[in-house]
């Protein structure tokens, strides 16, 4: 079964400060994804990465940066933390292509912002 | 609008019975994702489609491209099938996936 493990499970931070999100997959997958889940709501796109080094915009990344250090590896960084930002973050992984590839998600990490 | 919509939103079952679920899309999407949002939050993906038919256990689910719909029916329904069901449509114009708001499944005992 495929391994997708993101740090911290949850965690509380103060407005203006900076949060790094970590996930890390053990499945040899290409593409790595950032979603966000409002309460009651479904998981919006932040970022993507296809490739180490390299990151792309998703559908909403404003106030986010991401950071794809190597296949294994990807982050995702607050460098202002928000209220508006209180939510429950998913990382994913997919195969060699978008189109081809199941998602598979990590277990998500709450972030609480005060 | 909506670009991948569930419906019901949320549903009630009693142990044993059977029920549907659907999503219509208003994007073209060539391939289809049916995940399980445990009460635990944990994302389970029970399905990847291209246009046709899966079957899984007490799961099956369809998917009809050019309709641009598609269904999850749950048989036999159990208690720890509760919890929330999301779709998701990859987008032949951008290749991304995009989700569905979900429909809460309760299964009563």
């Amino acid at each position: 079964e495929a391994a997708v493990t993101q740090s911290p499970r949850s965690k509380v931070a103060v407005t203006g400060g900076k949060v790094t999100l970590s996930c890390h997959q053990t499945n040899n997958h290409d593409y790595m994804y950032w979603y966000r889940q409002d309460t009651g709501h479904g998981l919006r796109l932040i970022h993507y990465s296809y490739v180490a080094d390299s990151t792309e915009k998703g559908d909403i990344p404003d106030g986010y940066k991401a950071s794809r250090p190597s296949q294994e590896n990807f982050s995702l960084i607050l460098e202002l933390a928000s209220l508006s930002q209180t939510a429950v973050y998913f990382c994913a992984s997919s195969g060699t292509t978008i189109s081809n590839e199941r998602l598979f998600f990590g277990h998500g990490t709450k972030l609480s912002v005060l | 609008g909506d670009k991948v919509k569930q419906s019901p939103s949320a549903l009630s079952l009693q142990e044993g019975t059977n029920s549907a679920l659907r999503c219509n899309f208003s994007i073209a999407a060539t391939t289809v994702q049916w995940f399980l949002q445990n009460p635990r939050g944990s994302l389970i993906n029970l399905f990847y489609l291209v246009p046709g038919t899966k079957e899984n256990g007490r799961l099956k689910s369809a998917f009809d491209s050019k309709e641009s719909y598609s269904t999850l029916h749950i048989r036999d329904a159990q208690l720890e099938d509760s919890g929330t069901y999301f779709c998701a449509a990859e987008s032949s114009n951008t290749n991304k996936v995009v989700f569905g708001t979900g429909t809460r499944l309760q299964v009563l005992p």
